[in-house]
């Protein structure tokens, strides 16, 4: 089956970077897009960016941009989000997503998140 | 941007109960909205794709309707492991989620 396995919570200090990482099974990777969705502790989701595995393509919300790199390496399935200069306000879990546009012989300009990662813990503090 | 508002943010029911909940567009995202079910720590879990399409292994109980600018999703005969946090998210121009439904099973 389709599983998406992210990396363990993470410490970091304000001003530091942090790297989570999506091991992907179940499906050929460059089959589908990834997303990166953060929830801030008691909040709603907020999707952050996606990668095309096959291309190395990205995309972030511009809230992000200059802040958090995307990258893949197809020898291991996996998928990377890294976010620099983090801020009190970064703390969240973070979830990887697969996107699916297609279902029971259908196939459809856009899509859904399905499924996704377990989240991974990102605690900012000095 | 498009905005995606949900109403009510929180709502209270009994077992057996009929709930509707809302998500509104601020502008047209055809039929490209999806809805997710999430419990607490715990990802979030498709429910529904394409506005209506039931995702396979989610009960029968759960319905998706609307087109444009305006959704629902209603779950009738609620069971107690319906109790959860229900998102709406377009993907029809970049992507955005509504602000989420906490339902509560009395």
């Amino acid at each position: 089956q389709v599983q998406l396995v992210q990396s363990g919570a993470e410490v970091k200090r304000p001003g530091a970077s942090v790297k989570v990482s999506c091991k992907t099974s179940g499906y050929t990777f460059a089959g589908h897009y990834i997303h990166w969705v953060r929830q801030a502790p008691g909040q709603g989701l907020e999707w952050m960016g996606w990668i095309d595995p096959k291309s190395g393509d990205t995309d972030s919300a511009q809230k992000f941009q200059g802040r958090v790199t995307l990258t893949s390496d197809s020898s291991i399935n996996t998928v990377y989000m890294e976010l620099s200069g983090l801020r009190s306000d970064d703390a969240a879990v973070y979830y990887c997503a697969r996107a699916e546009d297609c279902s029971g012989g259908s196939c459809y300009s856009y899509g859904w998140f399905d499924p996704w990662g377990q989240g991974t813990q990102v605690t900012v503090s000095s | 941007d498009i905005q995606m508002t949900q109403s009510p943010s929180s709502l209270s029911a009994s077992v057996g109960d009929t709930v509707t909940i809302t998500c509104r567009a601020s502008q047209s995202v055809s039929t490209y909205l999806n809805w997710y079910q999430q419990k607490p720590g715990e990802a979030p879990k498709l429910l529904i794709y394409i506005a209506s399409i039931l995702q396979t292994g989610v009960p029968s109980r759960f319905s998706g309707s609307g087109s444009r600018t305006d959704f629902t999703l209603t779950i009738s005969n609620l069971h107690p492991e319906d109790s959860a946090t229900y998102y709406c998210q377009q993907t029809y121009t970049s992507f955005s989620f509504g602000q989420g439904t906490k339902l509560e099973i009395k």
